[in-house]
């Protein structure tokens, strides 16, 4: 069956340093992978798509990169800060063209000052 | 006012009876899902719509059905709720002619069956 793992440990890193979260997927090939932050108690929010085709994606301090070998994904946040502590999910597509999203179950991360 | 709006926000009812969760969007997607996440398990996938004649089961919809009344409204009923439907529901929407497919999510609905 299709499956996503994000790791379910909580990531906590110091003010200024790189936080690195991973995506791995098993059993299928998506088009596209999303990602997305959420706040407690809060329905998630978009942050950046990226396609089969592009090995990396950049927007401001994030950066997502897509393995399709390895069945992985990167997503950094560089110069992290103490707003950028949340949830952070992953998407993927279940099948090209169908706009069916799987979710990962996500990865916490907190941001130290 | 929000883009994604969904009633309640919070709803406690006890085992066998019926209730609806609402969503409203203005945002003029035609696409909109429902979705409940679980502690652990993620967002799931219930129902989807692509547009008002169009109506499509996710992963796990037994035990739920969606009206989509409108462009704009797309309705969750649990017909007998059961304590295991307990879980945080989101709707959310997306437009056919964005090509990030971004999906925008509504502030979801906590709903405890006792």
């Amino acid at each position: 069956s299709q499956k996503i793992e994000q790791n379910s440990e909580a990531l906590n890193i110091q003010e200024g340093k790189t936080a690195t979260l991973t995506c791995n997927y098993t059993n299928y090939s998506p088009a596209y992978l999303q990602w997305y932050r959420q706040d407690p108690g809060r329905g998630p929010v978009f942050l950046l798509l990226i396609r089969e085709n592009e090995k990396e994606k950049r927007k401001e301090r994030l950066k997502v990169t897509f393995d399709t070998t390895l069945k992985q994904s990167l997503f950094h946040i560089t110069a992290s800060q103490p707003a950028d502590s949340a949830t952070y999910l992953c998407a993927l597509d279940m099948a090209s063209g169908t706009y069916k999203y799987i979710f990962g179950t996500g990865t916490r991360l907190k941001v130290l000052a | 006012d929000a883009d994604v709006t969904q009633t309640p926000r919070n709803r406690i009812t006890k085992t066998g009876k019926r209730i609806m969760l609402e969503c409203s969007q203005t945002k003029g997607h035609d696409r909109m899902y429902w979705y409940r996440q679980d502690p652990g398990l993620g967002l799931r996938l219930i129902y989807y719509s692509f547009d008002v004649k169009d109506i499509n089961k996710g992963e796990i919809s037994d035990g739920y059905s969606v009206s989509r009344q409108a462009q704009a409204k797309f309705s969750l009923s649990l017909e007998s709720a059961i304590p295991n439907q307990t879980a945080l529901y989101f709707c959310a929407t997306s437009d056919l002619k964005e090509p990030k497919d971004e999906q925008f999510f509504g502030p979801g609905t906590r709903l405890t069956v006792l």
